[in-house]
């Protein structure tokens, strides 16, 4: 919706650039984590997941990193586009259920 | 296949109006949730359901009321709506129980307000 974001973080990036939006994590005993990508008005939706037994995983134009000694999470959108203004957020999956970071607007300059 | 419906996607309530906010999912999947999304906070747990028969409460149960009949149907309830529950509301669902890691499907949203 159209409050989302207020307050967020903004990470803005020259459209072509690479961008790289970070995460902390709570649990040391999270094992599986995603990132999702929320445009203004919509739900939340899938962008890429890692379970706790890599440090590295590629999608299309998009990586996601994760140091389980300092339970840090990364994302890398590699030549950014318009279409990937969004607010980004990471979820750690706690027991049944996942927990959301705060999230980071993501600003593709032209 | 329209995935994970919710209605109404606004809603305006005056203080002490009860509502239902309806979810649908058309994915079989086992495991349903309710999310409330304010700004800066990201989303937090409301209630959750791991089956048809079977829900339990998550961060932000207190206000809200969840009953899960079918597989498909997850509506939240709303007894005695508040100013402090003006949110944006997000329904989801996954294949199983999130703990077995997969991933959860989000509805649009509802945008409740309450004055």
């Amino acid at each position: 919706g159209e409050n989302v974001g207020l307050h967020l973080p903004t990470l803005s990036v020259q459209e072509g650039d690479n961008s790289i939006i970070n995460c902390a994590y709570s649990n040391s005993a999270s094992d599986y984590f995603i990132w999702y990508k929320q445009e203004s008005g919509k739900g939340p939706q899938f962008i890429i997941d890692i379970r706790s037994n890599m440090d590295k995983r590629q999608g299309q134009r998009v990586t996601v990193l994760l140091n389980k000694t300092v339970k840090h999470l990364s994302l890398q959108i590699a030549a950014t586009q318009p279409g990937d203004s969004a607010v980004y957020f990471c979820a750690e999956n706690y027991g049944q259920n996942f927990v959301f970071g705060p999230g980071t607007r993501l600003s593709v300059l032209p | 296949n329209a995935g994970v419906t919710q209605t109404p996607k606004f809603q305006v309530l005056k203080t002490g109006q009860s509502m239902t906010l309806q979810c649908a999912q058309d994915m079989n999947h086992e495991y349903m949730s309710w999310y409330r999304q304010d700004p800066g906070m990201g989303l937090r747990l409301i209630h959750y359901s791991v089956g048809a028969g079977i829900t339990d409460q998550g961060e932000v149960p207190n206000g809200y009321n969840v009953s899960r009949s079918t597989t498909e149907d997850f509506p939240l309830r709303l007894l005695s709506a508040a100013p402090s529950q003006t949110s944006v509301y997000f329904c989801a669902s996954s294949y199983s129980a999130v703990g077995r890691n997969t991933e959860a499907f989000f509805g649009q949203g509802t945008r409740l307000t309450v004055v």
